[in-house]
């Protein structure tokens, strides 16, 4: 079956870069995505990008996709920590929508 | 305000008994879902529903029904058959079914006293 993976935790400082990755394994998925959950709440969307495209940018949220590799990114710059939060990727496979495991990004000061 | 809304923020089930989980979206989708999220994993679809009237089993059915007798709502039942029913509910709806994006509720807790 399909399987998107991303890694457990990513810590960064205030003011810096963070990269979230995440690979999927379905080659014909068409929309990607990417949201973000914060503690007791649900899933925020954040953006999504359509598989023809190989970077989608939203202020300060980057996305890159490299379907030759089955690899997506989300790249937030200057983060803050207000991004501190659960980061979700993922894939439609077949009608159904696919996640991985979260990807936990802690801010520090 | 267009959205999802999902009643109660906080369940409690009790030995034995049956709960429902309120889910209520005035987006005008076809398409609503109802997934489990258990503490730092990511979510399983338990139930889907293409269009009112309609609903198909997901990845961990079991323990679980639902119904969709009206286009905006989508109840989801734990029975006392869901042995470890301890987790974040979250029900979504989309336009249709797949390929398009999903919008989340704010998540319905479930304890078990």
């Amino acid at each position: 079956g399909e399987d998107v993976e991303q890694s457990l935790f990513l810590s960064v400082r205030e003011g810096d870069s963070s990269v979230i990755n995440c690979t999927y394994t379905d080659s014909s998925s068409t929309y990607l995505y990417w949201y973000k959950q914060e503690p007791g709440a649900g899933l925020q969307l954040l953006t999504y990008i359509f598989s023809n495209m190989d970077m989608k940018q939203d202020q300060r949220l980057t996305v890159l996709l490299n379907k030759k590799d089955k690899h997506l990114s989300l790249r937030i710059a200057d983060t803050q920590t207000g991004d501190s939060a659960i980061y979700f990727c993922a894939e439609i496979a077949g009608n159904m929508l696919t996640f991985g495991g979260g990807t936990r990004l802690m801010v520090k000061p | 305000d267009g959205g999802i809304t999902q009643s109660p923020k906080y369940l409690f089930r009790k030995e034995g008994q049956n709960v429902t989980l309120s889910c209520e979206q005035n987006l005008n989708h076809d398409a609503m879902y109802w997934y489990r999220q258990d503490p730092g994993q990511g979510l399983r679809l338990i139930y889907y529903s293409q269009i009112v009237n309609d609903f198909q089993k997901g990845d961990i059915a079991e323990g679980y029904s639902v119904s969709r007798e009206k286009k905006e709502s989508f109840p989801l039942t734990v029975t006392s058959a869901q042995k470890n029913p301890t987790a974040f509910y979250l029900c979504a709806s989309s336009i249709e079914l797949g390929g398009e994006t999903q919008y989340f509720g704010p998540g319905t807790r479930l304890l078990v006293l």
